[in-house]
């Protein structure tokens, strides 16, 4: 079955600390992944993705993934986070011939002064 | 650019009414889908269509129905709301293996 699994449902982390968001998915669902956040009472919004390519995917606000296939993992890091990431946070992967996409169950990031 | 928009954006319902909650999306994708959220839940996918005139259903389908008449539109029903449908709506849209693209979500609440 394909899954994609979030291994920590809530982080908590002072303002300026690194922060490592974990997840892990099943080596049956497609290798493109996908961080999203969703900033409260906003929609999902991506964050950065995993299509091809560079192991090494990174955003314009800081965050980096790493796509590990030995591992199946792609986890999410900044490290230095600031209150502003406080939101929840999702990674997700398109099923192929399915038309639909396996999301994790999603980690809130507080971020604390 | 638009991309997905919601109407409404919050709704109060009375147990029985219907109601339908509409997504409009303006990046010619193929694939649409509904979602809702409830606290400690996640996203969960309700419907969803890989194209016009097609519809799926998803984990929760139960009390929902869609249509997609237009490429562009993507529209969820409630034929008779029950508390248990008290929620966020989420609509997304995406291309075949492509990030989906989310609305701003409704909130619905049903007494």
């Amino acid at each position: 079955a394909q899954s994609v699994t979030q291994l920590d449902s809530q982080v908590p982390v002072f303002e300026e600390a690194p922060v490592e968001l974990r997840c892990n998915y099943s080596s049956s669902v497609s290798v493109y992944l996908f961080w999203y956040v969703q900033y409260p009472n906003q929609g999902l919004q991506l964050l950065l993705k995993y299509l091809s390519g560079s192991t090494l995917v990174e955003s314009i606000n800081g965050f980096e993934a790493e796509f590990n296939k030995s591992q199946t993992s792609f986890h999410l890091r900044k490290p230095s986070v600031h209150i502003s990431d406080t939101a929840e946070y999702f990674c997700a992967a398109p099923n192929t011939n399915a038309g639909k996409s396996t999301f994790g169950d999603g980690t809130t990031l507080t971020v604390k002064p | 650019n638009a991309g997905v928009t919601q109407t409404p954006k919050f709704r109060v319902l009375k147990t029985g009414q219907s109601m339908t909650l509409l997504c409009a999306q303006d990046m010619n994708h193929e694939y649409m889908y509904w979602y809702r959220q409830d606290p400690g839940m996640g996203l969960r996918l309700i419907h969803y269509s890989v194209g016009e005139g097609t519809t799926a259903k998803g984990e929760v389908p139960d009390g929902y129905n869609v249509s997609r008449l237009k490429k562009q539109n993507f529209l969820l029903g409630l034929e008779s709301a029950a508390p248990s449908q008290t929620s966020v709506y989420f609509c997304a849209s995406s291309g075949d293996l492509q990030p989906q693209h989310f609305g701003d979500g409704t909130r619905l609440s049903i007494l």
